[in-house]
């Protein structure tokens, strides 16, 4: 098993610009995160799924969508990139509460 | 909304000492989670506390939550540089699993 794995690993972008950060899991978890970490600040919550087809808000929602088309898959989008959204970006999976994290994506937005 | 607080933010320690990262919650907790990254890395389970006054080890870690369910601590006996990395309580409440900003622990050879 794979288990989370994200693409891509780095990216920069200009400010203005917009991409799709994608999440796949094969451990067919109904529960997918999408966090951001920033120094100090630990990991704060950006948007969640609860099963295939449904999404909701976290903790810092602004600036973000998501999409759950399907249930092993977990889109994050950025669709106006602003300095402020350079950070590192880990999806998770979760069975019932642990969270199984992906590698990371780390983007720079200038 | 709930906090969750965590110190010390560093610790730097010679190989050998001990290390302990505690965690604090603005509201009582169902459970809580341990996570620990390594430089570079993704955050991985450690353990899940849920009952109060709870104590589990894992070797040379031992893990405690509190009688009100409201804090939580890490202890590491005798350091090793493989302990290096950054420390994270996560704690649950209803549907919510908030992270602490983690304790950053660097050990001395």
């Amino acid at each position: 098993n794979a288990g989370v794995t994200q693409t891509p690993k780095f990216r920069v972008l200009k400010t203005g610009q917009s991409m799709t950060l994608l999440c796949a899991q094969d451990m067919n978890h109904e529960y997918m995160y999408w966090y951001r970490q920033d120094p100090g600040m630990g990991l704060r919550l950006i948007h969640y799924s609860v099963g295939e087809g449904t999404t909701a808000k976290g903790e810092v929602p602004d600036g973000y969508n998501v999409s759950r088309l399907k249930k092993q898959n977990f889109l994050l989008g950025l669709e106006s990139a602003a300095p402020s959204q350079t950070s590192v970006y880990f999806c998770a999976s979760s069975y019932p509460d642990r969270r199984f994290f992906g590698p990371g994506t780390r983007l720079t937005v200038l | 909304g709930q906090q969750v607080m965590q110190i010390p933010q560093y610790q730097h320690v010679q190989e050998g000492e001990d290390f302990t990262t505690y965690c604090n919650s603005s509201t009582t907790l169902s459970n809580i989670q341990w996570y620990k990254q390594r430089p570079g890395g993704h955050p991985v389970f450690l353990i899940q506390l849920v009952k109060s006054g709870e104590v589990k080890k894992q070797k040379r870690l031992t893990f405690q939550f509190g009688e009100a369910k409201k804090n939580s601590s890490l202890h590491i006996t005798a350091t090793q540089t493989t302990d290096v990395g950054t420390y994270f309580c996560a704690g649950s409440a209803g549907n919510m699993l908030t992270f602490g900003g983690g304790t950053r622990l660097m050990v001395k050879p």
